[in-house]
């Protein structure tokens, strides 16, 4: 079965350092989005690719960065982790609206927490 | 800036009663979803409706959307124990761009 994974699932941090969460999909979606979630602040955008070697900056992109080198993949680097980077990640993929199909589809979530 | 508020932010209700709980947003949209989320879990896709529907049914949910006042409500007849979750609305205010901007979401609990 089709589906969208990510690791690890759990990771505690340095500040300063780099971190790189992975996130993996076998839908073959050309769509893919990294969201955080935060109590009181629900999910926001971090930073999304609508295809292979397309990236784009969401709501909170700054102190990130993405790069898609293939369909499957979308990794998601904290150049130099800060605590208020500590949070709960979520990646999700799409298919092109032009299908006509809008729903994401979330992967399990990686908890950081950045010490 | 979150485009979707909901209300209420906690709802907690007798198993077999109804819970509804609403979404406003402040743009146009093409479409708008609801989605669960269990604890510890990713979110899940529940049912969509779109700018041009004013009501949609799928099992125990209906969704309403009033377009005027930029709200939509979400349904759950007959809850359930398995229902607790936390809820949200997410919308899609350009054509052409698939992101989506989620609320804050309602956090249902069922009482068995």
């Amino acid at each position: 079965d089709a589906e969208i994974t990510q690791s690890p699932r759990h990771k505690i941090t340095e500040t300063g350092r780099q971190v790189t969460l992975a996130c993996h999909q076998t839908w073959n979606h050309n769509n893919m989005f990294w969201y955080r979630q935060d109590l009181g602040h629900g999910l926001r955008l971090i930073h999304y690719s609508y295809g292979v070697h397309d990236t784009n900056k969401g709501e909170v992109s700054d102190g990130y960065s993405v790069s898609r080198s293939n369909t499957e993949d979308l990794p998601l680097t904290l150049e130099s982790a800060a605590s208020s980077q500590t949070s709960v990640y979520f990646c999700a993929s799409s298919y092109d609206r032009d299908r006509g199909l809008y729903e994401q589809y979330f992967g399990p979530g990686t908890r950081l927490t950045v010490t | 800036s979150q485009q979707g508020e909901e209300d209420p932010q906690a709802l907690s209700i007798q198993e077999g009663e109804n819970a509804t709980m609403n979404c406003s947003y402040k743009t146009s949209i093409n479409n708008l979803q609801w989605y669960r989320q269990n604890s510890g879990r990713g979110l899940v896709h529940l049912i969509l409706i779109r700018s041009n529907e004013r009501e949609k049914h799928s099992g125990r949910l209906r969704v309403t959307l009033d377009t005027s006042k930029k709200s939509s409500s979400l349904l759950i007849t007959a809850s359930r124990a398995a229902d607790t979750a936390s809820y949200f609305c997410a919308t899609d205010a350009e054509y052409g761009n698939e992101k989506l901007t989620f609320g804050t979401g309602t956090r249902l609990t069922i009482i068995p």
